[in-house]
């Protein structure tokens, strides 16, 4: 089985740091997502990376960076965490245009 | 952009009737159009999904049906039973079948609660 993997499964940090969330998968695949996601707004598209060193931005990037150096690793930056980026974010991946496998998420609140 | 609007927000739902979870999209060259699960604290899953050419797809209990001239596509749930409960979403996505990513555009959820 794909197995998405991130690195916390809660995180607690203070306004203005700089936050690191880590997501590898093992399946080779050659995309990798982050989603936002909000109780009513459902899962919203921070940016996304169909190879290793590309990146697109998604839907809601503002805020938000990512890095994939290496193509089973996508990390997600928030350079000054706001107390606004609390959420539950989600790493996906897939290969090709279907299926989407997900991390099991990191609940991030910004005190 | 695509939208994608899902209801009901919440469903509850007596173990062993049916449930209905209904999306409409706004783009009419979007083609694929997949549901997931998310169990509580879980990721969502992949369990059914269905293309612009086919109208209907069935697995087991579950089935999705596509109306592309009212660009709206249901999700079908028979015989409910207690780890049915979750939160369902709908997703819509343009593309053609060269595509290497899947950039899907999510409603926002159902939260289906089946009751004994």
């Amino acid at each position: 089985d794909v197995k998405v993997t991130q690195s916390s499964r809660y995180l607690v940090k203070r306004t203005g740091e700089k936050v690191f969330l880590e997501c590898v998968q093992d399946m080779d695949h050659e995309n990798m997502f982050w989603y936002r996601q909000d109780p009513g707004l459902g899962l919203r598209l921070i940016y996304f990376s169909y190879d290793v060193k590309m990146k697109e931005k998604g839907d809601i990037p503002e805020g938000y960076s990512v890095s994939r150096e290496k193509k089973e690793r996508f990390s997600l930056i928030l350079e000054s965490a706001s107390t606004n980026q609390t959420s539950m974010y989600l790493c996906a991946s897939s290969q090709g245009r279907a299926k989407l496998f997900f991390g099991s998420g990191t609940q991030l609140s910004v005190l | 952009g695509e939208n994608v609007e899902q209801h009901p927000s919440t469903l509850s739902v007596q173990e062993g009737d049916s449930a209905v979870i209904k999306c409409t999209y706004s783009d009419s060259a979007s083609n694929y159009f997949p549901w997931y699960k998310q169990e509580l604290g879980k990721g969502p899953q992949l369990i059914i999904d269905i293309r612009s050419n086919v109208g209907e797809k069935k697995d087991q209990r579950i089935a999705v049906t596509l109306n592309k001239t009212a660009k709206h596509f249901s999700l079908h749930i028979t015989e409910t039973q207690p780890e049915d409960s979750a939160v369902y979403f709908c997703a819509a996505s343009r593309g053609v079948p060269t595509d290497s990513w899947g950039k899907l555009q999510f409603g926002a959820g159902t939260q289906v609660v089946v009751t004994p």
